[in-house]
C-alpha cells in the first residue's frame, strides 16, 4: 500500500531563515510526487510535480527535489506570506496525501 | 483561482438528512475527483470520474454516491448524514487520465457541518 509521511508536523521560522520540509514515500511504482500548499479553509494549491529521482523544480523561494525514497521542499529566505500547510502526495489519479507540514514564518 | 468551482461553500444540516455538493471542473478537463478532508483524517480520496464514467474508488461510504454529467460537471450525494461526516469536501479536476504532466487542480471546497 502506498504511504506518505511528512516531517516535521509543524515548523516555526523567522523571516529569512531557510529550511527544508521532508516527504518520505513508499510506493509500488512512482507515477508522480506532488507538492501542494494549503491555506486554512482553502483548497490545496498546486506547486510542483516530480517524476524521477534527481529531478528538481523551483518557484520563487521554493525548490522541490526528489530521490528514490523521499522529496524535500526547500524554502529559501521565507516570508510571512509563505505561512501555510504544505502537502505532499504520490500517485496519479488517486493521490495519497501526507498529513502535511504546518509552516509559520514570523517577521 | 484554480478554475474548479464548487457549490455550496458552506452547508449546515441535521443528522439523517441528504445533501448534494456540486462541482464544475476546469474548462476542458475530463477527469473529476472528490476528496474529503477532516481534522483527524487529512485528505482522503473518495472517487474519480472520467468523461462520465466511474474510474477509481477510494474509501467512499455506501451512503455516498457521485456522478458526472454529460456537460462534465459532477455531483456528490451524501445521505443519512452522521456527525462524523462533517468535513471539507473538495472537488478536483485534470485534463485526462494519469500520465506525465497530468496536474490535478483543486477547488475551494464545500464545508459541511452536520448537527
Amino acid at each position: 500500500e502506498d504511504q506518505v509521511t511528512q516531517s516535521p508536523e509543524a515548523l516555526r521560522l523567522q523571516e529569512g531563515e531557510s529550511s527544508s520540509l521532508n516527504c518520505s514515500y513508499t510506493v509500488s511504482g512512482l507515477r508522480g510526487l506532488f507538492w501542494y500548499r494549503q491555506d486554512p479553509g482553502k483548497g490545496p494549491e498546486f506547486l510542483f510535480t516530480l517524476y524521477s529521482a534527481g529531478e528538481e523544480k523551483e518557484k520563487e523561494r521554493l525548490k522541490a527535489t526528489l530521490t528514490k525514497k523521499e522529496s524535500f521542499l526547500h524554502i529559501t529566505a521565507p516570508k510571512p506570506e509563505d505561512s501555510a500547510t504544505y502537502l505532499c502526495a504520490v500517485g496519479a489519479d488517486k493521490l495519497i496525501f501526507g498529513t502535511g507540514t504546518r509552516l509559520q514564518v514570523f517577521p | 483561482d484554480s478554475g474548479v468551482t464548487q457549490t455550496p461553500k458552506h452547508l449546515i444540516t441535521a443528522t439523517g438528512q441528504r445533501v448534494t455538493l456540486r462541482c464544475s471542473p476546469r474548462s476542458g478537463d475530463l477527469s473529476v475527483y472528490w476528496y474529503q478532508q477532516s481534522l483527524d483524517q487529512g485528505l482522503q480520496f473518495l472517487i474519480q470520474y472520467y468523461n462520465g464514467e466511474e474510474r477509481a474508488k477510494g474509501n467512499i461510504l455506501e451512503r455516498f454516491s457521485a456522478q458526472q454529467f454529460p456537460d462534465l460537471h459532477s455531483e456528490l450525494n451524501l445521505s443519512s448524514l452522521e456527525l462524523g461526516d462533517s468535513a471539507l469536501y473538495f472537488c478536483a479536476s485534470s485534463p485526462q487520465l494519469a500520465r506525465s504532466g497530468n496536474t490535478i487542480y483543486f477547488g475551494e471546497g464545500s464545508w459541511l457541518t452536520v448537527v
